[in-house]
Protein backbone atom coordinates (compact mmCIF):
# COMPACT_ATOMS: atom_id res chain seq x y z
CA UNK A 1 0.00 0.00 0.00
CA UNK A 2 1.14 3.29 -0.94
CA UNK A 3 1.46 6.15 1.87
CA UNK A 4 3.80 7.85 4.29
CA UNK A 5 5.21 6.88 7.15
CA UNK A 6 6.32 8.82 9.57
CA UNK A 7 8.42 7.31 12.93
CA UNK A 8 8.86 7.39 15.68
CA UNK A 9 5.12 7.99 16.73
CA UNK A 10 6.28 9.29 20.08
CA UNK A 11 9.17 10.46 20.91
CA UNK A 12 10.60 12.32 25.09
CA UNK A 13 13.48 14.52 24.68
CA UNK A 14 15.32 16.48 27.20
CA UNK A 15 16.31 20.09 27.22
CA UNK A 16 19.03 21.15 24.57
CA UNK A 17 19.54 17.22 22.72
CA UNK A 18 18.71 17.71 18.80
CA UNK A 19 15.96 14.80 17.61
CA UNK A 20 15.23 13.80 13.80
CA UNK A 21 11.96 12.60 12.85
CA UNK A 22 11.74 10.20 9.89
CA UNK A 23 8.97 10.91 7.14
CA UNK A 24 8.79 8.23 3.93
CA UNK A 25 6.77 8.13 1.44
CA UNK A 26 6.25 5.52 -1.17
CA UNK A 27 3.93 7.71 -3.38
CA UNK A 28 6.52 8.88 -5.92
CA UNK A 29 5.34 12.41 -4.88
CA UNK A 30 8.02 14.77 -5.85
CA UNK A 31 6.98 17.50 -2.82
CA UNK A 32 7.07 17.17 0.60
CA UNK A 33 5.99 19.04 3.47
CA UNK A 34 6.84 19.77 7.25
CA UNK A 35 4.42 20.86 9.40
CA UNK A 36 3.95 21.56 13.31
CA UNK A 37 0.47 21.81 14.67
CA UNK A 38 -0.02 22.51 18.80
CA UNK A 39 -3.43 22.29 20.72
CA UNK A 40 -6.18 24.43 19.20
CA UNK A 41 -4.38 25.73 16.32
CA UNK A 42 -3.96 25.09 12.58
CA UNK A 43 -1.26 23.20 10.68
CA UNK A 44 1.84 25.66 10.60
CA UNK A 45 4.45 24.90 7.88
CA UNK A 46 8.13 24.64 8.86
CA UNK A 47 9.95 23.59 6.16
CA UNK A 48 9.22 22.20 2.17
CA UNK A 49 10.67 20.74 -0.82
CA UNK A 50 9.93 20.43 -4.27
CA UNK A 51 12.57 18.18 -5.43
CA UNK A 52 15.49 16.38 -4.40
CA UNK A 53 18.74 18.58 -3.01
CA UNK A 54 16.49 21.57 -2.57
CA UNK A 55 14.00 22.79 0.25
CA UNK A 56 12.89 26.12 1.62
CA UNK A 57 11.60 27.58 5.00
CA UNK A 58 8.49 27.96 5.59
CA UNK A 59 7.24 30.42 8.15
CA UNK A 60 8.48 28.96 11.39
CA UNK A 61 11.87 27.25 10.60
CA UNK A 62 13.80 28.77 13.20
CA UNK A 63 15.04 26.01 15.23
CA UNK A 64 14.66 23.06 12.77
CA UNK A 65 16.81 21.35 9.67
CA UNK A 66 16.07 19.19 6.77
CA UNK A 67 17.52 17.56 4.07
CA UNK A 68 16.16 16.14 0.94
CA UNK A 69 18.88 13.00 -0.43
CA UNK A 70 15.80 10.96 -2.01
CA UNK A 71 13.00 11.88 -3.49
CA UNK A 72 11.41 8.84 -0.67
CA UNK A 73 12.80 10.71 2.54
CA UNK A 74 12.49 14.14 4.24
CA UNK A 75 13.94 14.08 7.35
CA UNK A 76 13.23 16.59 10.53
CA UNK A 77 15.95 17.79 13.02
CA UNK A 78 14.41 19.62 15.94
CA UNK A 79 17.60 21.57 17.33
CA UNK A 80 18.12 22.72 20.59
CA UNK A 81 17.36 26.39 19.01
CA UNK A 82 14.03 25.93 19.12
CA UNK A 83 12.54 27.45 22.32
CA UNK A 84 9.07 25.34 22.38
CA UNK A 85 9.58 21.85 20.55
CA UNK A 86 6.86 20.15 22.26
CA UNK A 87 3.78 19.73 19.42
CA UNK A 88 2.68 17.28 17.17
CA UNK A 89 4.69 16.88 13.57
CA UNK A 90 3.26 16.24 10.56
CA UNK A 91 4.78 15.01 7.43
CA UNK A 92 2.93 15.33 4.01
CA UNK A 93 3.79 14.78 0.36
CA UNK A 94 1.87 15.82 -3.01
CA UNK A 95 1.79 15.87 -6.86
CA UNK A 96 3.74 18.42 -8.36
CA UNK A 97 0.55 19.80 -10.24
CA UNK A 98 -1.82 19.24 -7.01
CA UNK A 99 0.02 20.86 -4.09
CA UNK A 100 -2.58 21.80 -2.16
CA UNK A 101 -3.70 17.77 -1.98
CA UNK A 102 -1.62 17.24 0.52
CA UNK A 103 -1.13 13.20 1.71
CA UNK A 104 -0.14 13.24 5.46
CA UNK A 105 1.42 10.55 7.80
CA UNK A 106 -0.12 9.45 10.92
CA UNK A 107 1.90 12.19 13.40
CA UNK A 108 5.27 12.74 15.70
CA UNK A 109 4.43 13.64 19.22
CA UNK A 110 7.50 15.36 20.63
CA UNK A 111 7.48 16.07 24.03
CA UNK A 112 10.25 17.59 25.94
CA UNK A 113 10.85 17.00 29.24
CA UNK B 1 0.74 36.84 7.10
CA UNK B 2 -2.36 35.50 5.63
CA UNK B 3 -5.26 34.44 8.62
CA UNK B 4 -8.02 32.23 7.96
CA UNK B 5 -10.81 32.55 10.49
CA UNK B 6 -12.56 29.09 10.70
CA UNK B 7 -16.11 29.10 12.82
CA UNK B 8 -17.74 27.68 14.38
CA UNK B 9 -14.58 26.70 16.89
CA UNK B 10 -17.11 23.92 17.86
CA UNK B 11 -20.17 21.91 17.26
CA UNK B 12 -22.00 19.44 19.52
CA UNK B 13 -24.85 17.82 17.63
CA UNK B 14 -26.87 14.85 17.32
CA UNK B 15 -26.70 12.11 15.31
CA UNK B 16 -28.97 13.00 11.80
CA UNK B 17 -28.54 16.99 11.93
CA UNK B 18 -27.15 19.00 9.23
CA UNK B 19 -23.91 20.51 10.09
CA UNK B 20 -22.18 23.96 8.63
CA UNK B 21 -18.77 25.54 8.95
CA UNK B 22 -17.33 28.02 7.25
CA UNK B 23 -13.84 30.28 6.59
CA UNK B 24 -12.83 33.31 5.90
CA UNK B 25 -10.12 35.58 4.99
CA UNK B 26 -9.07 39.08 4.49
CA UNK B 27 -6.95 37.87 1.60
CA UNK B 28 -7.65 36.07 -1.64
CA UNK B 29 -7.14 32.29 -2.13
CA UNK B 30 -7.47 30.78 -5.28
CA UNK B 31 -7.57 26.97 -4.00
CA UNK B 32 -9.89 26.20 -0.94
CA UNK B 33 -9.83 22.55 0.57
CA UNK B 34 -11.49 20.99 3.57
CA UNK B 35 -9.16 18.47 5.31
CA UNK B 36 -10.41 16.39 8.42
CA UNK B 37 -8.46 15.22 11.31
CA UNK B 38 -9.41 12.14 13.97
CA UNK B 39 -7.59 11.87 17.10
CA UNK B 40 -3.82 11.05 16.89
CA UNK B 41 -3.55 10.86 13.51
CA UNK B 42 -3.15 13.35 10.32
CA UNK B 43 -5.52 15.19 7.93
CA UNK B 44 -7.25 13.71 5.40
CA UNK B 45 -8.60 15.79 2.51
CA UNK B 46 -12.25 15.71 2.33
CA UNK B 47 -12.73 18.10 -1.01
CA UNK B 48 -10.43 20.62 -3.23
CA UNK B 49 -12.04 23.63 -4.34
CA UNK B 50 -9.95 25.47 -7.71
CA UNK B 51 -12.90 27.56 -8.96
CA UNK B 52 -14.95 30.88 -7.54
CA UNK B 53 -18.33 29.81 -7.11
CA UNK B 54 -17.58 26.06 -7.46
CA UNK B 55 -19.61 23.97 -5.01
CA UNK B 56 -18.56 20.55 -5.06
CA UNK B 57 -19.89 17.21 -3.28
CA UNK B 58 -18.12 14.03 -1.62
CA UNK B 59 -20.94 11.53 -0.38
CA UNK B 60 -23.01 13.62 2.86
CA UNK B 61 -20.01 16.35 2.37
CA UNK B 62 -20.76 19.78 0.14
CA UNK B 63 -18.06 22.57 0.02
CA UNK B 64 -18.56 25.81 -1.82
CA UNK B 65 -15.74 28.36 -3.07
CA UNK B 66 -16.80 31.88 -2.47
CA UNK B 67 -17.40 34.25 -5.35
CA UNK B 68 -15.04 36.59 -3.99
CA UNK B 69 -12.56 34.10 -3.27
CA UNK B 70 -12.43 35.02 0.41
CA UNK B 71 -14.17 32.46 1.70
CA UNK B 72 -15.79 29.03 1.42
CA UNK B 73 -18.08 26.67 3.80
CA UNK B 74 -18.32 22.61 4.36
CA UNK B 75 -21.67 21.08 4.39
CA UNK B 76 -22.52 17.67 6.25
CA UNK B 77 -25.66 16.53 6.14
CA UNK B 78 -27.32 13.46 8.11
CA UNK B 79 -24.29 13.18 10.49
CA UNK B 80 -23.42 9.76 11.66
CA UNK B 81 -21.31 9.29 14.49
CA UNK B 82 -17.66 9.07 12.55
CA UNK B 83 -18.40 12.18 11.49
CA UNK B 84 -16.48 13.31 14.54
CA UNK B 85 -13.13 14.96 13.86
CA UNK B 86 -11.56 18.28 13.78
CA UNK B 87 -12.54 19.75 10.00
CA UNK B 88 -9.93 22.13 8.29
CA UNK B 89 -10.03 24.71 6.51
CA UNK B 90 -6.76 25.72 4.08
CA UNK B 91 -6.37 28.19 1.27
CA UNK B 92 -3.46 28.34 -1.49
CA UNK B 93 -2.33 31.54 -3.41
CA UNK B 94 -1.28 29.94 -6.64
CA UNK B 95 1.72 31.40 -7.45
CA UNK B 96 5.10 30.91 -7.51
CA UNK B 97 6.58 29.53 -4.76
CA UNK B 98 3.12 30.37 -2.36
CA UNK B 99 1.89 27.00 -4.99
CA UNK B 100 3.51 24.89 -1.87
CA UNK B 101 2.49 27.09 1.41
CA UNK B 102 -0.99 26.41 2.58
CA UNK B 103 -2.90 28.69 5.09
CA UNK B 104 -5.02 26.53 7.78
CA UNK B 105 -7.96 27.55 9.43
CA UNK B 106 -7.26 26.73 13.27
CA UNK B 107 -10.25 24.22 12.83
CA UNK B 108 -14.00 23.57 14.07
CA UNK B 109 -14.43 20.02 16.40
CA UNK B 110 -17.15 18.01 15.70
CA UNK B 111 -18.99 16.05 18.18
CA UNK B 112 -21.88 14.29 17.16
CA UNK B 113 -24.20 12.19 19.83
CA UNK B 114 -25.39 9.28 19.07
Amino acid sequence: DGGITQSPKYLFRKEGQNVTLSCEQNLNHDAMYWYRQDPGQGLRLIYYSQIVNDFQKGDIAEGYSVSREKKESFPLTVTSAQKNPTAFYLCASSWEGRTGELFFGEGSRLTVL
Amino acid sequence: GQQLNQSPQSMFIQEGEDVSMNCTSSSIFNTWLWYKQEPGEGPVLLIALYKAGELTSNGRLTAQFGITRKDSFLNISASIPSDVGIYFCAGRMNSGGSNYKLTFGKGTLLTVNP
